[in-house]
């Protein structure tokens, strides 16, 4: 157990549809890291956020949006949902800007029909 | 930009010794991470070689060279639970490494 948690485990939804996902960091850790596992795209970054702010962008989509609250918890919001959108979305957390050990929740699967 | 190559498979039986290479192109180099992730799970951190030579840890060891822009995991006396995959991963310069680019990954394969 990583210490990371993140909800829901799975999501089942339609094309154009909209769905956030949820995550906690591990207790004291600021950074928040969103990334995308798909079986064509391997492990992908998205975004990270620090302590409330965002601070590094990746293959992020315009479709897609994230924040982080001031009890550090972050969520990923997938907007006008396509079929190519369906994969695994780790959140991983770290104690600081740059880390390089990143503690992974179990992720959520994504099925977009 | 970054690019990792990394075997996509290879088997191996249990016991035995197993090396799983990683070479590595990026524009600005601070380190190599390895992580493993069974299937259907997260990716778990193994190592992180920032200086040239081998760290060891308990089964897993991890070698790097900079020179080489290459690294590897060795693994020792391989159990079924190590039947995973392999993820060698270097931190996004264009990131100010906040990010980490991850390699396509090995599976590993244990056989009895």
């Amino acid at each position: 157990d990583s210490g990371v948690t993140q909800t829901p485990k799975h999501l089942i939804t339609a094309t154009g549809q909209r769905v956030t996902l949820r995550c906690s960091p591990r207790s004291g850790d600021l950074s928040v890291y969103w990334y995308q596992q798909s079986l064509d795209q391997g492990l992908q970054f998205l975004i990270q956020y620090y302590n409330g702010e965002e601070r590094a962008k990746g293959n992020i989509l315009e479709r897609f949006s994230a924040q982080q609250f001031p009890d550090l918890h972050s969520e990923l919001n997938l907007s006008s949902l396509e079929l190519g959108d369906s994969a695994l979305y780790f959140c991983a957390s770290s104690g600081g800007q740059g880390r390089e050990t990143q503690y992974f929740g179990p992720g959520t699967r994504l099925l977009v029909l | 930009g970054q690019s990792l190559e990394q075997p996509s498979e290879v088997t191996a039986v249990e016991g035995a010794i197993v090396q799983i290479n990683c070479t590595y192109q990026t524009s600005g180099f601070y380190g190599l991470s390895w992580y493993q992730q069974h299937d259907g799970g997260a990716p778990t951190f193994l190592s992180y070689n920032a200086l040239d030579g081998l760290e060891e840890t308990g089964r897993f060891s991890s070698f790097l060279s900079r020179s080489d822009s290459y690294g590897y995991l060795l693994l020792q006396e391989l159990q079924m639970k190590d039947s995973a995959s392999y993820f060698c991963a270097v931190p996004t310069p264009d990131t100010g490494r906040r990010a980490l680019t991850f390699g396509s990954g090995t599976r590993l394969q244990v056989q009895p």
